[in-house]
């Protein structure tokens, strides 16, 4: 089967960093996705690993080890719009879906 | 602003009421997805279409819902004799082609409640 963890709940501090990891169990592996969402709001795309390593794309990072099964969200310069649920997701069996993680509520403090 | 639409925003429903909803995907997307999240969980997958076909349905799927995409446009999800248990948001995202890099831009939703 299919599964992918991540924490529920992540806090941090305005203008720090905070990572969030995912791992995942999966056959035929495609990628690790990641999607932002806010409340009320569309999950909305925002990085892509299908080879290990780090993948930059301005404030945010991704990461992934395929050895590991694992892969991680960095955020770096926390702003308070970053408070949201993240996504974490690979290709669903049928390779035409996504699956996705329970979501990690980051929640940016002042 | 993803440019995948939804209709309606909101409905609430009467438990054995059929409801349709609409989903306006981005024009040149022939992959259209139905996605439905309850709260705190992720998107789970419903169903697949590419053009007018729909190609793939999760076994969430039950009977009582179809969806369709008659001219490879617009999709519609029809929830027949709705339950208690079907009260969710029901997202639509749609895609170019391969679905490379993941990448599935999605509507911010249809929110269900049954009553």
């Amino acid at each position: 089967g299919q599964s992918l963890e991540q924490p529920s709940e992540v806090t941090a501090v305005e203008g720090a960093i905070v990572q969030i990891n995912c791992t995942y169990q999966t056959s035929g592996f495609y990628g690790l996705s990641w999607y932002q969402q806010h409340d009320g709001g569309a999950p909305t795309f925002l990085s892509y690993n299908g080879l290990d390593g780090l993948e930059e794309t301005g404030r945010f990072s991704s990461f992934l080890s395929r050895s590991d099964s694992y892969g991680y969200l960095l955020l770096q310069e926390l702003q308070m719009k970053d408070s949201a649920s993240y996504f974490c997701a690979v290709r669903g069996r049928g390779a035409n879906n996504l699956f996705f993680g329970t979501g990690t509520r980051l929640t940016v403090i002042p | 602003d993803t440019g995948v639409s939804q209709d309606p925003r909101h409905k609430i429903t009467k438990r054995g009421q059929n409801v349709t909803f609409r989903c306006d995907p981005i024009s040149e997307h022939n992959r259209l997805y139905w996605y439905r999240q309850t709260l705190g969980q992720g998107p789970e997958f419903l169903t697949y279409f590419q053009n007018e076909a729909q190609l793939e349905k999760s076994r969430l799927l039950s009977d009582r819902f179809s969806a369709e995409r008659p001219k490879g446009s617009f999709s519609t999800l029809e929830i027949q004799r709705t339950e208690q248990g079907d009260s969710a948001m029901y997202l639509c995202a749609s895609s170019l082609g391969q679905v490379a890099k993941n990448i599935q831009y999605f509507g911010a939703g249809t929110r269900l409640s049954v009553l």
